[in-house]
This record gives C-alpha cells, structure tokens and sequence, in this order.
C-alpha cells in the first residue's frame, strides 16, 4: 500500500521560506515513478506546482519556477518542496502525490498539508 | 497553458439520476492526456478516469469518460449518495499540468 504523508509548518510569515517534506512508504522513491506537489487554494482550485525524479530531474511550473526548488533524499524515501517569498496568496493546502512515469495522472495522494501565510 | 473549463460550477441532482459533467480547453488535448478526479470534502482527490475513458482500479462502471479535441465529459449513470463531491478536469502537457475549477454535485 503507497502512502504519501507530508510535513512542514502550519504557518508561514510574509517573505519567508516554506520547506515540507513528503515521505513515501510502500514504494521506493528510486521507482518508475515521478514525485509530485500540488496545492489547493480555498474556494478548492488546484495547481500543480511541479514534479520531481529520483536522478534529480525536475520539472515545475513556468509560473512558479522563479520561486520553487525540489529535492529528493533516496535514503530516507523523502522529497521536499522549496518555495521562496511567500505571501498570503499562497494559502492553500499542499499535497504530494506519486505520478508513474509516462502516464499523465497522480495515483496516489497524501492527506494534505495546510500553510496558512500571516503575520 | 492550457485552461480548461468546467460546467456547470454546480449540479444538483437526486440519487438514481444521471449526471453528465462538462471539461472544455482552451485548445487541443490529446485523448491520452485528459483525466478526471473526485473529491470528497477533507480528502485528497482521488484518481477516477484516465486518458479520456479508462476507469481506475476499483472505479464503478457507473463512472463514464468521453470526449475528444477540447470537449470532455464525465458521465455518471446512475447517482449513488457516495457520487455527491467535487469533480475535476485535468490535462497533461510537456509544458504544464492543469486542472479545471471543478463542478460540485450536491443532493438535491
């Protein structure tokens, strides 16, 4: 059974730095598989934030390249999100998911991770 | 960036009834690149229909994808009260994923 569990602060400041991290059980992250962020904004709007391989490979979204950086630490089946300058349009839940290589779905979800952007 | 479109925002129907939910995007998704997803309130969402109409694993076949081009539906045969969530579009390209604004489908 694939579970995605993420972590990381509830609550970011204006202007900071928010790091969280997705650890993965019941599939090695060194699998066919790419490791994903999405977040959804309340009013339920969902945007792909970007994906990451094993090798390090990295695709994110042209609109929030300039602010997002992702990581994978094998040993521990874990990949974390980077994201820069954060401010209050930021607010939204976070998941990570598992896409398979080649296909263009996420299978497997996490529960979700809120951050909330306030003073 | 491809936009898609859902409607309606909101459909309200009875268990037993037939709902028909509509995905369009601003211009051509291959058929193997458009999925749909459910969510229930306080969940992540939940994988329903792949490349236009493939069901994934565990899906009832009540659950129907079509479609071609920028035109994408989901059909739901016959309501069940587990069917009432939040349904949304979403489409793969080599530049970015996006996802529709999603149709909610309440009890009427």
């Amino acid at each position: 059974q694939v579970q995605l569990q993420e972590s990381g602060p509830g609550l970011v400041k204006p202007s900071d730095t928010l790091f969280l991290t997705c650890s993965v059980s019941g599939n090695s992250i060194n699998s066919n598989n790419w490791w994903v962020w999405i977040r959804q904004f309340p009013g339920d709007g969902l945007e792909w934030i970007g994906y990451i391989y094993s090798s390090g490979a990295v695709h994110y979204n042209p609109s929030l390249k300039s602010r997002v950086t992702m990581s994978v630490d094998a040993s521990k089946d874990q990949f974390s999100l980077i994201m820069r300058s954060m401010a209050a349009v930021d607010t939204a839940i976070y998941y990570c998911a598992r896409k398979p290589s080649d296909v263009p779905y996420f299978d497997y979800w996490g529960q979700g991770s809120l951050v909330t952007v306030s003073s | 960036e491809v936009v898609l479109t859902q409607s309606p925002a909101t459909l309200s129907l009875s268990p037993g009834e037939r709902a028909t939910l509509s995905c369009r995007a601003s211009q051509s998704v291959g058929n193997a690149w458009l999925v749909w997803y459910q969510q229930k309130p306080g969940q992540a969402p939940r994988l329903l229909i792949y490349g236009t109409s493939n069901r994934a694993t565990g899906i009832p076949d009540r659950f129907s994808g079509s479609g071609s081009g920028t035109d994408f539906t989901l059909t739901i045969s016959r309501l069940e009260p587990e069917d009432f969530a939040i349904y949304y579009c979403q489409q793969y390209d080599t530049s970015a994923i996006t996802f529709g604004q999603g149709t909610r489908l309440d009890i009427k």
